[in-house]
């Protein structure tokens, strides 16, 4: 079974530009999650899909991120346009749906997609 | 307000050894879940283990478990017997609150602990 899938690994651009990253996560997953590691600091929500439809995007940093998950299939992450402090690794992750009990139900993550901003 | 903190920015283990790295969360959720990640400088998050607040016992998997003080609010991983291929960064995790929808919400995360296991 393939992993989560993150594309580009890289992407150096130039401020002002705009970059979209993108996400497959494990086929029929229906959560997905973006976080992202700035330099240095802890690893941040961004925002939760469920199928389709945004369940949390509480930890958008600003309007100039925007994220789609058509077809509750794949992501896209587009920041437009892109400044330099959003330098950094944009993780991706995926998790099933699971049952109304707790359980861990871990999140599966991509490799990431490094981001620089100059 | 830091919901996960990890203490220690760095430390060296020698091989074999075990090694406890330190977590200590806030929340006031009564159900929530506790995870443990391991990055190795090729970058991929790799999910070692769980504990969830109402586990009685403490998570094992393998050579790491997980010890669980509820009062302390602390979730230390140890990885016992250390091997080479342990050297990485660490991250402590925590999932608050009760399912409330046939969906799973978000980790919120410490900055991590780098390890490195010498020979």
């Amino acid at each position: 079974e393939a992993g989560v899938t993150q594309f580009p690994s890289h992407s150096v651009i130039e401020k002002g530009q705009t970059v979209t990253l993108r996400c497959d996560p494990i086929s029929g997953h229906d959560n997905l999650y973006w976080y992202r590691r700035v330099m240095g600091k802890e690893i941040k929500f961004l925002l939760h899909f469920v199928k389709e439809s945004k369940q949390d995007e509480s930890g958008m940093p600003n309007n100039r991120f925007l994220a789609e998950r058509t077809g509750g299939t794949y992501s896209t992450l587009k920041v437009q346009p892109a400044e330099l402090e959003d330098s950094g690794v944009y993780f991706c992750a995926s998790s099933h749906i699971g049952l109304r009990k707790i359980s861990y139900n871990e999140q599966f993550f991509g490799p990431g997609t490094r981001l620089t901003v100059l | 307000a830091q919901k996960i903190t990890q203490t220690q920015p760095g430390m060296f283990v020698q091989e074999k050894e075990a090694v406890t790295l330190d977590c200590t969360y806030d929340t006031s959720d009564q159900s929530y879940g506790l995870f443990w990640y391991k990055q190795p400088s090729s970058g991929e998050m790799i999910f070692l283990i769980y504990q969830g607040s109402y586990d009685e016992q403490n998570a094992t998997e393998g050579r790491y478990s997980l010890n669980f003080q509820k009062a302390r609010k602390s979730a230390n991983l140890v990885i016992s017997a250390s091997q080479l291929g342990d050297s990485a960064m660490y991250f402590c995790a925590m999932r608050e609150g009760i399912m409330t929808t046939d969906s799973w919400g978000k980790l919120q995360f410490g900055a991590g602990t780098q390890v490195v296991v010498t020979p």
